[in-house]
């Protein structure tokens, strides 16, 4: 019964790269929610995702940010060419339901550095 | 203004003490929720309420739903609950997304 399950723990990139975080949620949950937490701020709503479908990207940045929850595999917060602002904790949630009154999971963050 | 604003930002105690954190909130809300954050750790969620008080172990969460305001009160608190407690509410009209305060950073000292 392992929880949510997020890798890297940690992540450094340089000013242009790439970066892909992964979560996978706990077994059995099919709604993925991805949370952003600059340095010294609050976490702050990126995206909801089901399996195969983007429910709500409202507080995905407009540009260079995807997320992706395939049918198969982790879901995955794609960032490109990455700029020092983009350094931050990501956090990921899991649910079993659309609605968090049956539960949710939070894992335990990717922390990205951009050097 | 923030939709979700927590008291206080900060807070020392000695072990022992009770302690309060309140968080406000504007919105229409379908839940509320208290987490907590260990440093560099991950996100634990405390309690989930939409009304009334809930009760785990010296943890206790209430809300007041007219006034649009909850409380978290640790009793006979322990430096293990050295943490950021973070109150968060889930929206009526976004769904499960949830907006969050800035948290509280809590340190007890033994």
């Amino acid at each position: 019964n392992a929880g949510v399950m997020q890798n890297p723990r940690h992540l450094v990139r340089r000013r242009g790269q790439e970066a892909r975080l992964r979560c996978s949620p706990v077994k059995g949950h099919s709604h993925v929610y991805w949370y952003r937490q600059l340095p010294e701020e609050g976490l702050k709503f990126m995206v909801y995702l089901q399996k195969e479908n983007i429910i709500d990207e409202s507080g995905m940045p407009k540009e260079r940010f995807s997320a992706e929850f395939p049918k198969e595999g982790p879901s995955i917060l794609r960032i490109q060419q990455v700029v020092r602002g983009d350094s931050a904790a990501y956090f990921c949630a899991s649910s079993p339901r659309a609605s968090l009154s049956y539960g949710y999971t939070f894992g335990s963050g990717t922390r990205l550095t951009v050097v | 203004k923030n939709e979700v604003e927590q008291s206080p930002q900060n807070l020392t105690a000695q072990e022992g003490e009770f302690i309060t954190i309140n968080c406000s909130y504007s919105v229409g809300i379908s839940a509320l929720h208290w987490l907590q954050q260990h440093p560099g750790g991950g996100i634990v969620s405390l309690f989930m309420l939409s009304s009334g008080k809930k009760k785990h172990g010296r943890l206790i969460a209430t809300i007041n739903i007219q006034e649009k305001h909850s409380s978290l009160h640790i009793t006979a608190s322990h430096p293990r609950d050295s943490a950021v407690y973070i109150c968060a509410v889930s929206e009526e009209t976004s769904g499960s997304r949830l907006t969050f305060g800035e948290g509280t950073q809590l340190t007890v000292n033994p």
